[in-house]
């Protein structure tokens, strides 16, 4: 069964900074990663995927990488805003054969906090 | 940009009416979940159909909730009787073979039962 963590589970830093989210897997055989926005009462705004052939994606000031031997994933964004103020969760499908295949499993997620 | 459409975004009802939620996936999608979030449970996955044919349900509590794909354009979430615990955001999803490019989400229907 895939497991997907993610820390911190809640970050608050200074408008500027730049910062790390990770997430990690249990089972590494994935065929993708997709890092996804949530605004409070707000439905999920997808932010990057990544191929399990790639190491990394950038979108903007975002960039993810993809470390699947080691069930890892991080998300990093530059020079952070109030507007990045969100929860942010990753999610990888279910490879396993039968009719799972492609059921996305996600992580926890991490609230962001950006002041001003 | 495309997008899946969910309707209604809001929907306050009483204790032991019926409720239907739909979704409209993006065309072309053969991938369709339905997810239900709370703030205890965060995402739980109720749904998962794939070229509409059910795929798995083993979320989704049987005796009062149904999940159908009638066309390739409708998804449909019913709740009957709905209760108090069934409160929650719902979000439909849709991809392309399993994902293999991301999936897209709606904006939810924020269901309230009283």
């Amino acid at each position: 069964k895939q497991e997907v963590t993610q820390i911190p589970a809640a970050l608050s830093v200074p408008e500027g900074e730049n910062l790390v989210l990770n997430c990690s897997f249990t089972d590494s055989a994935i065929y993708n990663l997709q890092w996804f926005r949530q605004d409070p009462g707000k439905g999920l705004t997808s932010l990057l995927l990544i191929q399990s052939s790639q190491r990394e994606q950038t979108s903007g000031r975002l960039n993810a990488s993809l470390d699947k031997s080691s069930g890892r994933s991080t998300l990093y964004i530059a020079a952070s805003q109030p507007g990045d103020s969100a929860t942010y969760l990753c999610a990888v499908p279910f490879i396993a054969g039968g009719t799972s295949y492609g059921k996305l499993t996600f992580g926890q997620g991490t609230i962001l906090t950006v002041h001003p | 940009d495309a997008r899946v459409t969910q309707t209604p975004r809001h929907k306050v009802t009483e204790m032991g009416q019926e409720v239907t939620m739909r979704c409209q996936p993006i065309l072309g999608h053969n991938t369709v979940f339905w997810y239900r979030q709370t703030m205890m449970q965060g995402l739980e996955l109720l749904a998962y159909f794939r070229n509409r044919a059910p795929l798995d349900d083993s979320g989704m509590p049987k005796d009062r909730f149904s999940a159908e794909m009638p066309d390739a354009t409708l998804a449909t979430l019913k709740i009957q009787p709905s209760e108090p615990r069934d409160s929650a955001v719902y979000f439909c999803a849709s991809g392309f073979v399993a994902g293999i490019y991301g999936y897209t989400f709606g904006s939810g229907t924020r269901l309230t039962v009283v």
